[in-house]
């Protein structure tokens, strides 16, 4: 079983604090994706990453930052956090080659005050 | 830049009935995918369309993909109360480079509540 693992479920955090999301997958994944879901917004595309220190912006990148220096794992990082990034993040990986679907974490809801 | 719309955006529904949620997108690509949300969990594949034509069943979800007119129907046929969830599709944007570094875009979502 493919197995996706964000190391938090719930984080609360202060206004300009410096915030380290992570996500570790198990399945060799070469794709990972950094979402953010927001109610009546579905998920927006942040940041992907298709191979060791390779990452790309998606829809909405700006306020964040990422890291990948290993295959299996995958940080989001929010330099300054804000409010207005009080969000659910969710983490996902695929192997894009083998044209299966993206496996997902259980989510990251941050609350940032 | 690939757009994808989902309608309806919250859809209710009685038991038994059946409907159909509808998933456009704006540029080429032959790989769209569905997926199942219940509140407060993560993601769920339901299905994985891979070319023009592609139809897939589950017990009483079909889903089809018409790549020319850039649409995906999730199809429900007699629903259920155990269906209802938030449902998402979602399409590969290809930029031609054979996959490898496709974005993997999602609709809104559709939230489905069945009724008894």
């Amino acid at each position: 079983d493919v197995k996706v693992t964000q190391s938090s479920r719930y984080l609360v955090k202060r206004t300009g604090e410096k915030v380290f999301l992570e996500c570790v997958q198990d399945m060799d994944h070469e794709n990972m994706f950094w979402y953010r879901q927001d109610p009546g917004l579905g998920l927006r595309l942040i940041y992907f990453s298709y191979d060791v220190k390779m990452k790309e912006k998606g829809d909405i990148p700006e306020g964040y930052s990422v890291s990948r220096e290993k295959k299996e794992r995958f940080s989001l990082i929010l330099e300054s956090a804000s409010t207005n990034q009080t969000s659910m993040y969710l983490c996902a990986s695929s192997r894009p080659w083998l044209n299966t679907e993206a496996f997902f974490g259980q989510g990251t809801r941050l609350t940032v005050v | 830049e690939l757009k994808v719309e989902q309608n309806p955006l919250f859809l209710s529904m009685q038991e038994g009935k059946n409907y159909t949620i509808y998933c456009n997108y704006s540029t080429t690509s032959d790989r769209l995918y569905w997926y199942r949300q219940d509140p407060g969990k993560s993601l769920e594949s339901l299905f994985v369309l891979l070319s023009n034509g592609a139809v897939k069943q589950e017990g009483r979800l079909m889903a089809s993909l018409d790549t020319k007119a850039r649409l995906s129907t999730l199809h429900i046929t007699a629903a259920v109360h155990d269906l209802s969830a938030t449902y998402f599709c979602a399409v590969d944007e290809d930029r031609g480079y054979g996959g490898a570094t496709n974005k993997l875009i999602f609709g809104t979502g559709t939230l489905l509540a069945v009724q008894p």
